[in-house]
């Protein structure tokens, strides 16, 4: 079992550049998520899947898109890199009856925008 | 203010000691209430889930509730390097969407 698999583990971006950072799960899980991780602020919600086709806004979703055409992956779409975007980026699923408790994270993608 | 408070550390103890980490919150809505574990360069794994009040045991480790004082707790017993990690904590409200919300992460060193 692969769990989640995020691409690409690191990235350097220009300020300006667009680029997709992938997710994808083997787990059948109909919740998919994107966090961003920053030093002192704890995780926070970009965008969210409860299947495919049905996505929605975490608490930070400027700067980002999503889409969710099959159950397995969610890619995360930076439009135009800013330096603010520079953070650990983090995907995680959950079955819809462990969603209070039970995510399951990737390794996560480390982006520099420079 | 955030609605979820957890003290950064780092926390350092000596191997065989017990560690006790902490949040508090604010949302008297909140029911389920976890803790995961990040090492470094790693994401977040679930470690213990509880819900509502009361404690939870498992192996070294113990997850509180106290929802009259809003403070949850995770006791390590016997800690080893192995411990050595970022603890955060995690909560839900079941009329929340099951969003889950935060602490900022307490980072653990066990020292051999």
């Amino acid at each position: 079992n692969a769990g989640v698999t995020q691409t690409p583990k690191f990235q350097v971006l220009k300020t300006g550049q667009s680029m997709t950072l992938q997710c994808a799960q083997d787990m059948n899980h109909e919740y998919m998520s994107w966090y961003r991780q920053d030093p002192g602020m704890g995780l926070r919600l970009i965008h969210y899947s409860v299947g495919a086709g049905i996505t929605d806004q975490g608490e930070v979703p400027n700067g980002y898109n999503v889409s969710r055409s099959t159950t397995e992956d969610f890619p995360l779409r930076l439009l135009s890199a800013a330096p603010s975007q520079t953070s650990v980026y983090f995907c995680a699923s959950s079955l819809r009856s462990a969603l209070s408790y039970g995510y399951t994270f990737g390794s996560g993608t480390r982006l520099t925008v420079v | 203010q955030k609605e979820v408070e957890q003290d950064p550390g780092p926390l350092s103890v000596p191997e065989g000691a017990i560690v006790s980490l902490n949040c508090t919150y604010s949302n008297s809505a909140f029911q389920y209430f976890m803790w995961y574990r990040q090492y470094s360069r790693k994401g977040p794994e679930l470690l213990m889930y509880t819900y509502s009040s009361g404690n939870k045991e498992d192996g070294r480790f113990t997850a509180q509730v106290d929802k009259s004082s809003k403070y949850i707790s995770l006791f390590i017993r016997d800690s080893q390097p192995s411990d050595s990690a970022t603890y955060l904590c995690a909560m839900s409200a079941v009329d929340s969407n099951y969003q889950l919300i935060w602490g900022a992460g307490t980072k653990l060193i066990i020292k051999p």
